[in-house]
């Protein structure tokens, strides 16, 4: 069975900082990884997603991942983190065999202050 | 831009009636997949479908159907709504291909009173 764990339920950083989200994954064969943003009563926007290759991943509204196999984890991260940032953020991991699902971590709360 | 459409945004329902929860997305795509999502638990998985009439259950698929009679349509079916079904319910969808991303539609929320 896959899982994912966002082992923080909130992460709190003032605009201009750096941003760490951070997620974790286990999985039986190689990983195909995800990450997705959710604003206030809105469905789920792609952000940017691990296939193969290059282990950082670059994405919209200038986010990144790194992929790390020895560690299992695919952290997100933002050099300078805006107010408008603020949004829950759900990790997700998918087998890369046959009709495999998508399964999410429980979301991060990243809020962004002034 | 794939579109994901969920036809019913704010739903108010009576305990015990059947609820229809609809989807349409218009990229062809052959994967089709209802997630519930609740506060502290994320998403979790209800059902999902890679073939027109084909199903297969998620990890949560009790109180719970769907219906797959045309590619771009998916359902979701509440036979006898409960309070405890009362969420916010994505659907999504994606083609075949683990790797390809999965779109999402903008959400229904329920309230089963």
């Amino acid at each position: 069975a896959q899982s994912v764990a966002q082992p923080e339920d909130q992460v709190n950083v003032a605009e201009g900082n750096p941003l760490t989200v951070k997620c974790t994954y286990s999985v039986s064969g190689n990983p195909y990884l995800f990450w997705y943003v959710q604003y206030p009563n809105r469905g789920l926007q792609f952000l940017l997603k691990y296939i193969t290759g290059d282990n950082l991943v670059k994405g919209s509204y200038g986010f990144e991942a790194e992929f790390n196999k020895s560690q299992t984890s695919f952290h997100l991260k933002k050099p300078s983190a805006l107010v408008s940032d603020s949004a829950l953020y759900f990790c997700a991991v998918r087998d890369t065999g046959g009709y495999s699902t998508l399964t999410f971590g429980k979301g991060t709360m990243l809020l962004v202050s002034p | 831009d794939v579109k994901v459409t969920q036809s019913s945004r704010y739903l108010v329902k009576r305990t015990g009636e059947k609820v229809f929860l609809e989807c349409v997305q218009d990229m062809d795509h052959e994967n089709m997949f209802w997630y519930r999502q609740d506060p502290g638990l994320g998403l979790r998985l209800i059902y999902f479908s890679y073939d027109v009439k084909m199903k297969e259950k998620g990890d949560i698929p009790e109180g719970y159907s769907v219906s797959r009679e045309k590619k771009e349509r998916f359902s979701l079916i509440l036979e006898s709504a409960s309070t405890n079904q009362t969420s916010m319910y994505l659907c999504a969808s994606t083609p075949l291909g683990s790797g390809n991303t999965i779109y999402f539609g903008e959400g229904s929320w329920l309230t089963v009173v």
